[in-house]
């Protein structure tokens, strides 16, 4: 069964400074792998996904991950963040699973980080 | 583009009432998915639909959730009766494809109290 561990539930930050959000994941085989976003009162949106083609991967507002196999790891960073950017962040896997006849990917959450940013 | 539509975006209701959510997925998208998500156990899938029809439910909680899609541009939750432990966000997404490698695109979500 997949699943998904997010190392910290809480990152605090300052204001030009990187940001680093830990995930490890646990999946059958090859998975897909995401990041969402969720700021207050608001839906998810994309970060950025992996999907078996480059590992290291860039996504919007200038975040990337870069999936390690090896370490079953796949690791959230920005250079410099800004104080848009605190919001609670999702690590998600996706496996292909049957059910009902027909398969799907189907999508499991890690519990989220919420990142702060100080002035 | 619209993005997924959910409404309303806030419900409060009393225990035993009937609640109905609602959802109107991305034009073209023919996977739609509901999610629960609450403080213990996060997000967690409760349906999926795919072509207008349900093809993994095993996520609804009890007898009292039932979810519909009478065509490919609507959906609806609805929980009766509602009790205090319902009382989550609950988010509508969609895709195109639905496989492994496909993105879901997540509506607002309706927060929901019940009393």
């Amino acid at each position: 069964a997949q699943s998904v561990t997010q190392l910290d539930s809480h990152v605090s930050v300052s204001e030009g400074t990187p940001v680093l959000l830990r995930c490890n994941y646990s999946s059958s085989y090859s998975p897909s792998l995401f990041w969402y976003v969720q700021h207050p009162n608001k839906g998810l949106q994309l970060l950025l996904k992996y999907t078996s083609a480059a590992t290291l991967v860039k996504g919007i507002n200038g975040f990337e991950a870069e999936f390690k196999k090896s370490e079953t790891s796949f690791h959230l960073t920005k250079p410099s963040a800004h104080m848009s950017d605190a919001a609670e962040y999702f690590c998600v896997v996706s496996d292909q699973i049957n059910a009902g006849g027909t398969s799907y990917g189907k999508l499991t959450f890690g519990q989220g980080t919420i990142l702060t940013v100080h002035p | 583009d619209a993005g997924v539509i959910q409404s309303p975006r806030h419900e409060v209701t009393e225990m035993g009432q009937e609640v109905t959510l609602r959802c109107k997925p991305i034009s073209g998208h023919n996977s739609l998915f509901w999610y629960r998500q609450t403080m213990m156990r996060g997000l967690e899938l409760l349906i999926y639909f795919n072509n207008n029809v349900p093809i993994d439910d095993s996520g609804m909680p009890e007898d009292r959730f039932s979810a519909k899609m009478p065509n490919a541009s609507f959906s609806t939750l609805k929980i009766q009766p509602s009790e205090p432990r319902d009382s989550a966000v609950y988010f509508c997404a969609s895709s195109s494809l639905a496989v492994r490698t496909d993105t879901q695109y997540f509506g607002p979500g309706t927060r929901l109290t019940v009393l």
